[in-house]
């Protein structure tokens, strides 16, 4: 079975510039969730959608959206680039909202802002 | 925001030894998991805890968080090459009132493994 997928794999893009990220979840599984991950650094959470609607949002600026589609992909969405957006943009995915569902990564998205 | 420290920072050790690594919270979590990231790849869960005090295995790998639900290690039989890469604890915390839930990451244990 496939898991956790993402595209594009590597992007390239200027400041002030917008950027489009995609998420495939696992089969079966209804949430997704988005994590930012900074060279040298642990993954911070930015966003969790489950059944279409967000139910979590970490401390990120408005200029990071995302959104669920009916089904379950998932798209992340960052406006007006900053060179501080470079980093690997991870996907997870779980069955559901539950503590004891663990969530599964894929290999995510590396953006660097030139 | 809540911080996971891990110890050592990295450490370098000989195929075949046996490695343990240590996370530390100053708050009380009951669920603590365990996630192993090659270069270039997402991480990829180890072991999953949800019960203090409760050993898990996992092949070669055995973790467990404290009864004070505010520490857990992991540890790592005979060592072999492929167990190289960056391990990271990591604590689920609920947000919007339980509607959800994030992962808090640690600050991760580099492990090399030489031959």
């Amino acid at each position: 079975d496939a898991g956790v997928t993402q595209s594009p794999t590597h992007l390239i893009k200027t400041r002030g510039q917008q950027v489009t990220l995609r998420c495939s979840p696992i089969s079966g599984h209804k949430s997704v969730s988005w994590y930012q991950q900074v060279l040298g650094q642990g993954p911070q959470f930015i966003f969790q959608y489950y059944e279409k609607e967000e139910r979590g949002r970490g401390n990120f600026p408005d200029r990071f959206s995302a959104r669920q589609f009916p089904n379950y992909s998932s798209e992340l969405n960052v406006n007006a680039l900053l060179l501080g957006d470079s980093a690997l943009y991870l996907c997870a995915s779980s069955l559901s909202l539950g503590g004891n569902q663990p969530q599964h990564f894929g290999d995510g998205t590396r953006l660097s802002i030139l | 925001g809540q911080q996971l420290n891990q110890s050592p920072q990295s450490m370098f050790i000989q195929e075949g030894e046996d490695v343990s690594m240590n996370c530390t919270s100053s708050s009380i979590f009951n669920t603590w998991l365990w996630y192993k990231q090659d270069p270039g790849e997402g991480p990829v869960l180890l072991i999953a805890l949800y019960k203090a005090g409760e050993l898990t295995s996992n092949g070669r790998l055995t973790a467990q968080f404290g009864i004070t639900r505010k520490d857990s290690f992991l540890n790592i039989s005979a060592s072999i090459p492929s167990d190289v890469g960056i391990y990271f604890c990591a604590v689920l915390l609920s947000v919007h009132t339980g509607t959800a839930s994030k992962l808090t990451f640690g600050t991760g244990t580099r492990l090399q493994v030489t031959l």
